[in-house]
């Protein structure tokens, strides 16, 4: 069936470190892909998405490309700030379906 | 333009007794989805719903679960008896078209209502 897998956290940085968080899918057909955020105690925010192949998502200073051919839509930022701490969630929605599928998420510390 | 709005944020039930959570989409958003985030856990789909119309509820638990979205008024989600295992937070979300891949939009996410059962 349709899933998505996502390294395992937590992921400790120091601020202005380079950032990656993989994230791979299975699914029949093509997926739309998405990123989204959640900070502590609060629901989730849509921080990037892409509809295609070779499409690149981009917000915030976050980035990630849609890769068919690896079937992978991972997560990178340049240089992280304190403030991106919080949890990570890569997603797919497929076609015919009803329903966004999750990763179980990665949590991100970032530390001065 | 008020996002999702879920009341309430947190919800506090004895075993045995009944809960009642409330969704109100955004404005224009017939489309509303119910998710449940076990702790340490992802979000996991429970169900779909357009006004008056289950879609999908392929991932509510077989019983004690239900949902509704009236023609007026918000989606709520009933768990009728709650378990222990039912403390969780849940999520609602909206969007304005039926799910389609290829399209450019996201759900929206609501704050969430946190559930514990003691």
């Amino acid at each position: 069936g349709d899933s998505v897998t996502q390294m395992e956290g937590p992921v400790t940085l120091s601020e202005e470190a380079f950032l990656t968080i993989n994230c791979t899918y299975t699914a029949t057909g093509y997926p739309s892909l998405f990123w989204y955020v959640q900070y502590p105690g609060e629901g989730l925010q849509l921080l990037l998405k892409a509809t295609k192949a070779d499409d690149k998502g981009s917000n915030k200073g976050f980035e990630a490309t849609y890769r068919k051919e690896t079937t992978s839509f991972h997560l990178e930022k340049g240089s992280v700030q304190v403030s991106d701490s919080a949890v990570y969630f890569c997603a797919q929605l497929t076609g015919g379906g009803n329903k966004l599928t999750f990763g179980t998420g990665t949590q991100l510390k970032v530390e001065l | 333009n008020a996002g999702v709005m879920q009341n309430p944020r947190h919800l506090v039930r004895r075993r045995g007794q009944e809960a009642r959570l409330r969704c109100s989409p955004m404005k224009g958003h017939s489309h509303v989805y119910w998710y449940r985030q076990l702790p340490e856990e992802g979000l996991k789909f429970m169900v779909y719903l357009q006004k008056e119309n289950i879609i999908d509820e392929s991932g509510m638990p077989k019983e004690r679960f239900s949902a509704e979205f009236p023609k007026e008024g918000p989606s709520i989600l009933r768990i009728q008896q709650v378990v222990r295992g039912d403390s969780a937070a849940y999520f609602c979300a909206s969007s304005p078209y039926p799910p389609r891949t290829g399209t450019n939009y996201g759900y929206t996410f609501g704050s969430g209502t946190r559930l514990t059962v003691v």
